[in-house]
């Protein structure tokens, strides 16, 4: 079985800052991928980054990337210069073989102006 | 490219009405689809991986029975709550993965607010 922990249920950064988002994970899959959705009011569920589990070097898109690190099954999302449009719900998820994904609880970041 | 259409967005219905959502992938072929369930505040749950040609697999837990699915062509997945109860209201989200080489991540419907009164 696949399962996915996000620990912190609610996160707060100040515009331009920088914020990072944790996430844990366990599988005993060899291959498998890492998501991060971002999900604001209007839930509408928006793919932020993806990394694929072989690849060693971490994942960016623009101002979003991750720090992924394999051995401990970890997968954090950094936002940078954050800005209120980055305020939504966030979740981790983890795709296996099966296609299916496994969600986190995911954590509701807010930014202050 | 890669666009998931789901309709109704938003659905207000009396108890004891059966309730059809659809899913449809607009410009390729999906013969997998997703079913998640969400409350508010809270994760998607998967609900039921709909095959096309096939029987749906639901996950643990989830009614056969309440919540029937159909994938009767490459692009369209229907999702009918019966005889739904105010404790079925939720939001309800489908996705799909177009195929391809190597791995396609999934595209999301907008969702559709379902309400019984």
């Amino acid at each position: 079985a696949q399962t996915v922990t996000q620990s912190q249920p609610e996160m707060s950064v100040q515009e331009a800052e920088t914020v990072t988002l944790s996430c844990t994970y366990d599988t005993s899959e060899s291959d498998y991928y890492l998501f991060w959705y971002k999900q604001p009011p209007s839930r509408q569920m928006i793919l932020v980054i993806r990394q694929e589990a072989y690849k060693q070097q971490n994942a960016t898109e623009n101002r979003f990337s991750v720090n992924f690190q394999k051995a401990a099954k970890s997968f954090s999302l950094k936002i940078s210069d954050s800005q209120l449009g980055d305020a939504a719900m966030y979740f981790c998820a983890l795709c296996g073989a099966n296609s299916k994904l496994t969600f986190g609880k995911g954590i509701t970041l807010s930014v202050r102006p | 490219g890669a666009v998931v259409s789901q309709h109704p967005s938003w659905v207000i219905c009396k108890s004891g009405t059966s309730v059809k959502i659809e899913c449809r992938s607009l410009d390729f072929q999906a013969t997998t689809m997703f079913w998640y369930r969400q409350f508010p505040k809270k994760s998607l749950m998967l609900m039921a991986t709909s095959n096309e040609g096939s029987k749906a697999t639901y996950e643990q837990g989830v009614e056969k029975d309440k919540f029937l699915i159909n994938h009767a062509s490459l692009t369209l997945s229907t999702l009918t709550v019966t005889s739904a109860h105010p404790e079925d209201s939720s939001f309800y989200i489908c996705s799909a993965f177009p195929p391809g080489q190597g791995y396609q991540p999934q595209h999301f419907g907008d969702g559709t607010r379902l309400s019984i009164l």
